[in-house]
């Protein structure tokens, strides 16, 4: 019941994009995606609600696919500070705030 | 500044021992949240809490225990039933409970077996 995350890892060049992917067997409430830096705790990025827009600020943005119980999360035009890996949580009721996390993927930008 | 306070930031722990690492925030949260995490591996829920005297299992609650009397305060026990307890814990809060809220991580500690 682990949301597969993919790729697991992906390493990039200042200013290219990449894309993470987020899959779930089970009917989906809400997707969280955080960041986290090695040795650091989580940094929260954005939520996705079922039903709810596509979400994003600057070049960080990500989707829910509801009927696929899917999430992606785009960074476009990446920046060094983008380096880290990358969970999402998958959440199955409004009620609680209990949330499944990926495996992570991790992110490495170079110069 | 508000946050969620973690300590110590690293324990040892000795065969037969129960030890506690503590969680303290101060962002007047109902909901926090005790994680673990192994290395390369995502963060796996052991109990949760979504307001005073009340909580939950999670998915690995065997070998640990919590308590919360206090909004601000979530200790987790680690307990000599927990044959495997060498791991980063993580603490997270959240403002209500419920899947539209972020949750807020504290900086972690780092249990290790002597």
């Amino acid at each position: 019941q682990q949301p597969v995350q993919s790729p697991q890892a992906v390493i990039l060049r200042e200013g290219e994009d990449a894309v993470i992917n987020c899959s779930s067997s089970k009917a989906l409430y809400s997707v969280h995606w955080y960041r986290q830096k090695h040795g650091e705790a989580p940094v929260f990025l954005m939520i996705l609600l079922k039903g709810g827009e596509q979400k994003g600020h600057e070049k960080i943005s990500a989707s829910f696919n509801e009927k696929k119980q899917q999430s992606s999360l785009y960074l476009t035009a990446s920046q060094l500070s983008y380096s880290g890996t990358y969970f999402c949580g998958t959440g199955t009721s409004s009620n609680t705030g209990k949330l499944i996390f990926g495996q992570g993927t991790t992110l490495q930008v170079k110069p | 500044d508000g946050g969620i306070t973690q300590s110590p930031k690293y324990l040892f722990r000795k065969e037969g021992q129960n030890v506690t690492l503590s969680c303290e925030q101060n962002l007047n949260h109902d909901a926090m949240y005790w994680y673990r995490q192994d290395p390369g591996q995502g963060l796996r829920l052991i109990y949760y809490s979504q307001i005073v005297n009340d909580f939950q299992k999670g998915d690995i609650a065997e070998g640990y225990s919590v308590s919360r009397e206090k909004k601000e305060s979530f200790p987790l026990t680690v307990t000599s039933a927990q044959k495997n307890p060498t791991a980063f814990y993580l603490c997270a809060s959240s403002i209500v409970a419920g899947g539209t809220q972020p949750q807020h991580f504290g900086d972690g500690t780092r249990l290790s077996i002597l």
